[in-house]
């Protein structure tokens, strides 16, 4: 596809089970963001993967929050022993250069999540 | 910690009016900001953006003005549409290699 793919698009998960979200970021793009929107909030910043760096994991909230990408490419997020505050959208951006551009990082339609 | 942070959370116009959204940053490093705009259920698409050597940047029908003076940001938005409805995001940056940080954002309302 043209943009950036996330799914499932929507998830409802029970309170203690782990989800495994997934992003596909634009073919070519070395950059890959994971954001968090809470309802009426901004977003969030989790977790940025560059190239072969080792990603900036800074912006996880807690250990059960961990991501991967393999091969430079596809994403997964992985929320262990979920809580009704995981509850948002998760929002996956890509971008084929290093330097941050705003016209050059791209959206997901994000990834709702709703732990009941 | 130091953030970006808006003013008005809902703003009602009426369609043809000029609009402006703004933002407040704290953190005086920040050199590079951007303004998002997010429909429902979409991810956030990029409107203008400008860095700390300028103080005005104008695009079609958007205005982007800096006040690094007062740290201010805001977003002009000229003979506003319905199309324009939307949650609008000011996002600022460090040095070009670390993440964006974004505020709460504005709820822009266009009526016919």
């Amino acid at each position: 596809g043209a943009g950036v793919s996330q799914s499932p698009s929507n998830k409802v998960t029970e309170k203690g089970k782990d989800v495994e979200l997934r992003c596909d970021p634009i073919s070519g793009h070395t950059a890959l963001y994971w954001y968090r929107q809470s309802l009426g909030q901004g977003l969030e910043f989790l977790i940025y993967f560059q190239g072969n760096s080792a990603p900036d994991k800074s912006g996880l909230p807690s250990d059960r929050f961990s991501a991967e990408r393999t091969g430079g490419s596809v994403s997964t997020l992985t929320i262990q022993r979920t809580q009704q505050e995981d509850s948002a959208v998760y929002l996956c951006a890509s971008s084929r250069v290093q330097e941050v551009s705003g016209n050059t990082i791209y959206f997901g339609e994000g990834s709702w999540l709703t732990v009941v | 910690g130091e953030s970006v942070g808006l003013h008005l959370p809902t703003l009602s116009v009426q369609e043809g009016d000029n609009s402006i959204i703004n933002c407040a940053y704290s953190n005086s490093a920040s050199d590079y900001f951007i303004w998002y705009k997010q429909e429902s259920g979409k991810g956030p698409q990029f409107i203008i953006d400008i860095r700390s050597n300028m103080d005005k940047r104008q695009g079609q029908r958007v205005t982007v003005l800096l006040n690094k003076t007062v740290k201010h940001l805001s977003l002009q938005i000229a003979a506003t549409q319905p199309g324009d409805s939307a949650v609008y995001f000011c996002a600022e940056n460090i040095g070009g290699y670390s993440t964006l940080t974004f505020g709460k954002g504005t709820m822009l309302l266009v009526s016919p």
